[in-house]
């Protein structure tokens, strides 16, 4: 079945540095969603990336999304400690259900 | 507030007990979906409702787990025989129809489920 992993698993970072989290595919994606999920919380929608080497960018969050569509990043600039909390990417299969990757943890510590 | 809820947000419960979860998604969502999720582990799909039909079930889950979702708006998920091995976070979360590509999810605060 398709598998989706992440790296890092976990990264912790001063405040200010900035923090990269990397996805891949075993297969093929129509699309990429990120979500961001606070310690406690749940899963929140961040963004969907659905062209070949898309990028796409929030503030100081830049989302891209490979030429192959089998890979994607989101980096953050200048952290903060409000961005704290797990990212995950999800790539959709079969009827749309999701296949979220293993996660990246970030810490950041003021 | 409009958005998903589930209920109870907390359950503990002995093993070899019943239990039955609720979700009531945002109410223009016709697509709604149940994932587990267990400690540092991303969500998993256990399965997918568009209105009323049930169209894909994840091939882990066992018999002992089924969802209904009767009219097409609040979704249950029950959990018969329940094993240890079920504790874990029961997320529900839900979707518009957008041209066939799949949007973003609402996911709601989840259920913690603790089988003793």
């Amino acid at each position: 079945g398709q598998q989706v992993m992440q790296i890092p698993q976990y990264q912790h970072v001063q405040e200010g540095e900035d923090f990269t989290t990397y996805c891949n595919s075993s297969t093929t994606l129509s699309n990429i969603q990120w979500y961001k999920q606070r310690p406690g919380g749940h899963p929140v929608f961040l963004i969907q990336l659905v062209k070949s080497g898309e990028v796409k960018k929030q503030k100081r969050l830049t989302f891209q999304f490979g030429e192959a569509k089998k890979n994607s990043s989101l980096h953050i600039t200048a952290t903060q400690t409000t961005d704290v909390g797990t990212y995950f990417c999800a790539g959709p299969t079969g009827f749309q259900k999701l296949v979220f990757g293993t996660g990246t943890r970030l810490l950041v510590s003021p | 507030d409009t958005g998903v809820s589930q209920n109870p947000r907390h359950k503990i419960t002995k093993r070899g007990q019943n239990v039955t979860f609720r979700c009531d998604p945002i109410s223009e969502h016709n697509r709604l979906y149940w994932y587990r999720q267990t400690l540092g582990q991303g969500p998993e799909f256990l399965t997918y409702f568009q209105n009323e039909a049930q169209l894909e079930k994840s091939r882990l889950l066992s018999d002992r787990f089924s969802a209904e979702r009767p009219k097409g708006s609040f979704s249950t998920l029950e959990i018969q025989r329940t094993e240890q091995g079920d504790s874990a976070m029961y997320l529900c979360a839900s979707s518009r129809t957008s041209g066939g590509i799949a949007g973003e999810q609402f996911f709601g605060p989840g259920t913690r489920l603790t089988v003793l």
